[in-house]
């Protein structure tokens, strides 16, 4: 089955912590995300990859970091997580070179940093 | 970035037809125009995309006018498990930019 895998689901951690969140994809996409989402704040890009070894920052890249080793993971690490990245997670990948615009998202990753 | 802007909500009733529309008057050349549907605690699932005039699927229909300053995504008889928050896009993928979604439109459908 085509889908977009994260983990963890869920996590409570404590401030400075260092953690990451897997993201992996079976589609052979090029292009993969990731979004933090916030009541009324509606879903933020943190970072984008367009391929392997190719990362930009999106809107709100400020305490994350990303790498793009292989085409079907991106993971999201957080070196020292604050209370103010607590937010719903969402990792999204979609395939690259063509207008089209489809990203499949994965199930989210509910962080909450005490 | 072409920046959207949408109502924040709607309501609407069983069985009827609801349009939501999407101000984007500085869509560039090669944007694509993107509608995504999120259910609480789930990650947006794409509907429909288009360029310009009417795109039209199993699900939804988007109407793009000729100056592509506007969409608007229109669903057909909507029931209860349409009730979603709708989020419009603007990109081009291509040029290797960052997909920025709104705030998105809450609707609501009622029996």
């Amino acid at each position: 089955e085509a889908q977009v895998t994260q983990n963890p689901r869920y996590l409570i951690t404590v401030t400075g912590k260092k953690l990451t969140v897997t993201c992996s994809q079976n589609m052979n996409h090029e292009y993969m995300s990731w979004y933090r989402q916030d009541p009324g704040l509606g879903l933020r890009q943190i970072y984008y990859s367009m391929n392997v070894e190719v990362t930009d920052k999106g809107d709100v890249p400020e305490g994350y970091k990303v790498s793009r080793k292989e085409k079907r993971n991106f993971p999201l690490i957080l070196e020292s997580p604050s209370p103010n990245q607590t937010s719903l997670y969402f990792c999204a990948s979609k395939t690259s070179g063509t207008p089209y615009n489809e990203q499949f998202f994965g199930p989210g990753t509910r962080l909450t940093v005490l | 970035l072409a920046k959207t802007t949408q109502p924040i909500s709607m309501d609407s009733y069983e069985g009827q037809e609801v349009n939501i529309t999407c101000s984007h008057n500085n869509i560039a050349t090669n944007d694509y125009i993107t509608w995504y549907q999120q259910f609480p605690s789930q990650g947006p699932r794409f509907i429909i995309q288009g360029y310009k005039t009417k795109v039209t699927n199993e699900v939804a229909s988007l109407f793009i006018p000729a100056d592509r300053k506007s969409s608007t995504l229109s669903l057909p008889r909507v029931s209860l498990s349409d009730t979603a928050v709708y989020y419009c896009l603007v990109g081009d993928e291509g040029a290797g930019n960052m997909l920025t979604f709104g705030g998105g439109t809450r609707l609501m459908v009622k029996p």
